[in-house]
């Protein structure tokens, strides 16, 4: 059974300051990595896909490297803002496409 | 992209009862996808509903216990039977907008409280 890791559980941060945190997954079967915000109250929003070893992604102030060789992804916001508070959801997607989600890292931006 | 209304959004429900969750997309889509997240946990994928076909449960997921309809391209529902306080949870309904490998798009999900 495939197991993907988020780490931290949760993260305070003080607005302003930068932050990152990880999703580690098994490097076999990897088809695509996926990285969704999900705000309370509101949808999960998919953020990235990454599909390529070496792939990095950027959005505004938030971007995503990927290493399917050792089997981690990291997301990093630059600046974080009070908006960036939210749980954020790694997923493996496998050959199959099926996908296996992490637990989330839960961000809280404090003023 | 897709947009997806789901109700209700939050629920209280008594032990024994059943609830039934409405999902409608704004685009035909072939195959929506039913999640659960349980207090804590990681999402997890209940089902996945086909147009005119029977729904394709997951590992430790029942008909019975979670039946699916699928009448058309843009509508589905989840009903939640016979429920204890162990399902208590949020329930998503989500579509794959670009074909298989894609982002999903996701509703906004319902809240359920069982007592």
């Amino acid at each position: 059974i495939l197991n993907v890791e988020q780490s931290p559980q949760s993260l305070h941060v003080q607005e302003g300051d930068s932050t990152n945190f990880t999703c580690s997954f098994p490097s076999s079967n990897f088809y695509a990595l996926h990285w969704y915000r999900w705000e309370t109250a509101k949808s999960p929003e998919a953020l990235f896909v990454m599909t390529l070893n070496g792939d990095e992604k950027k959005k505004g102030r938030i971007s995503a490297t990927l290493n399917t060789k050792e089997g981690y992804s990291y997301l990093y916001i630059k600046g974080s803002q009070p908006e960036d508070s939210a749980t954020y959801l790694c997923a493996l997607g496998d050959s199959n496409y099926q996908l296996i989600w992490g637990a989330g890292t839960k961000l809280i931006i404090k003023p | 992209s897709a947009v997806i209304s789901q109700k209700p959004s939050r629920d209280i429900c008594q032990r024994g009862t059943s609830l039934t969750i409405q999902c409608q997309v704004d685009s035909q889509v072939t195959m929506m996808f039913w999640y659960r997240q349980q207090p804590g946990q990681s999402l997890t994928l209940i089902a996945t509903a086909n147009q005119g076909s029977e729904a394709t449960y997951e590992s430790g997921f029942v008909i019975d216990k979670f039946p699916i309809s699928r009448p058309n391209l843009t509508f589905s529902t989840l009903t939640v039977s016979n429920m204890s306080p162990e399902d208590s949870s949020i329930y998503l309904c989500s579509v794959e907008a670009q074909g298989l490998g894609g982002e999903l798009f996701f509703g906004e999900g319902s809240r359920l409280t069982v007592l």
